[in-house]
């Protein structure tokens, strides 16, 4: 089946630094979607991507759908200790069977104050 | 509105037993999926359903059945506990088969099979 490569696994920063972390896939998706799951929580839809190339931001996060489409970035700018938690990304493509997503394996993000 | 709620939040099986996890929106969202997480494993799809009375299996359905017999409602039994399934199961709904809208999750029930 499809597989999402997501990296890294795990990441511990400073408070105030940036983040950046990627998902690879070996098939090509239409939609990416980036998630964050809180400890204890479901994963919370942080991003939406639609378009090739689109560059969109929420805040402090800025994704980007890669060109190829068979990838994605996170990035997070000055990262402050609410930001912990695993991202997750996922995949998908609408008009396909049923649209169900494809997850990564999550990274997870620890940040010291 | 509540969203996608799930119960129970917290529950220990022995080996053998049975229990229904239960998921309910109240979103009127018509596609509703039951995911298993497992620690560095991400989500893996267990069963999911398009609309009321229609189930299909997704990639680890062994062990698990479901049912759909309402719009709100979607139940994931466990017939015969084993200790593979200890996870924390998640819940989801979206309203329309097509990940342009995203999923809802609910916050997940923590099962550990002694």
């Amino acid at each position: 089946g499809q597989q999402l490569n997501q990296s890294p696994q795990s990441m511990f920063i400073q408070e105030g630094e940036d983040v950046s972390m990627n998902c690879t896939s070996s098939s090509i998706f239409n939609t990416w979607l980036w998630y964050k799951q809180d400890p204890g929580e479901g994963p919370v839809l942080l991003i939406a991507l639609y378009k090739a190339g689109e560059l969109t931001s929420n805040g402090r996060l800025t994704a980007q759908f890669g060109i190829t489409r068979k990838d994605s970035f996170l990035n997070i700018s000055a990262s402050i200790p609410s930001d912990v938690g695993i991202y997750f990304c996922a995949g998908g493509n609408y008009g396909g069977s049923q649209g169900n997503l494809i997850f990564g394996k999550g990274t997870k993000l620890s940040v010291k104050p | 509105n509540a969203g996608v709620t799930q119960t129970p939040k917290f529950r220990i099986l022995k080996i053998g037993q049975s229990m229904t996890l239960q998921c309910a929106q109240d979103m009127n969202h018509n596609y509703m999926y039951w995911y298993r997480q497992d620690p560095g494993m991400g989500l893996k799809l267990i069963y999911y359903s398009v609309g009321a009375g229609i189930t299909d299996k997704g990639e680890v359905p062994n062990g698990y059945n479901v049912s759909r017999s309402t719009t709100e409602d979607f139940p994931l039994r466990l017939e015969l506990a084993a200790p593979s399934q200890t996870s924390v199961y998640f819940c989801a709904s979206s309203l329309r088969g097509t990940p342009l809208y995203g999923y809802t999750f609910g916050s997940g029930t923590r099962l550990t099979v002694v």
